[in-house]
């Protein structure tokens, strides 16, 4: 059956950066988009971006551009989110989800497995 | 960004109701909208996409109906386990955004 298993919850503080793990297994990794969600009390459920691990490109919102980087390890079947200069509205808990419907017939971005999420504190 | 506002944002039903929830979009999206089920503590689940079309897996009581910019999540006998909340989510446009969310709670 198709899983996310993400990495464990983290403590950051200001200015640091985070890194989530997303690790994939029950199809094939490079066949479908792999997008990351947050939420967060104050602002709901916020699309950060997405990855195609076949070809490794990617998209992000632009709230998110030029401190956001995703990357993929196609040997491990494994996404990973970077967040960088973290502020505390960076608290969230962030969901790695797999787009529906394969690459090969489109990039609709909605979501039918998602990841358990990773919660990450960002305290001084 | 489109704006995506759902009404309303807490409602109280009872075992057997049928319930609506509504979705506007601030432009148009076609029929390009997911709804979700979240319950506490777990990550969202797809129930309806494309507007109108069930998941697998979704129960049947779940419908979805709309276009334009005006979109309904109805559920036709409430289940103990259909209480939780329901999120919209628009992806005509980039970048991609969520409703607030429906708290459907127990009468």
């Amino acid at each position: 059956q198709v899983q996310l298993v993400q990495s464990g919850a983290d403590v950051k503080k200001p200015g640091a950066s985070m890194k989530v793990s997303c690790r994939a297994s029950g199809y094939n990794f490079i066949d479908y988009y792999i997008h990351w969600v947050r939420q967060s009390p104050g602002q709901g459920l916020e699309w950060m971006g997405w990855i195609n691990p076949h070809s490794g490109g990617t998209n992000f919102a632009p709230k998110f551009q030029g401190r956001v980087t995703m990357t993929r390890d196609t040997s491990i079947s494994t996404a990973y989110i970077e967040l960088s200069s973290l502020r505390s509205d960076d608290a969230a808990v962030y969901y790695c989800a797999r787009s529906k419907l394969r690459i090969a017939v489109s990039n609709l971005p909605f979501f039918d497995y998602w990841g358990q999420g990773t919660p990450v504190t960002v305290s001084s | 960004d489109i704006q995506m506002t759902q009404s309303p944002s807490t409602l109280s039903a009872s075992v057997g109701d049928r319930v609506t929830i509504t979705c506007r979009a601030s432009q148009n999206i076609v029929t390009w909208l997911a709804w979700y089920q979240q319950k506490p503590g777990k990550a969202p689940r797809l129930l309806v996409y494309k507007a109108s079309f069930l998941e697998r897996g979704a129960p049947s009581r779940f419908s979805g109906s709309g276009s334009g910019t005006e979109f309904t999540l109805t559920i036709s006998s409430l289940q103990p386990e259909d209480f939780a909340t329901y999120y919209c989510q628009q992806y005509n446009s980039y970048p991609y955004t969520f409703g607030q969310g429906t708290n459907l709670a127990i009468k």
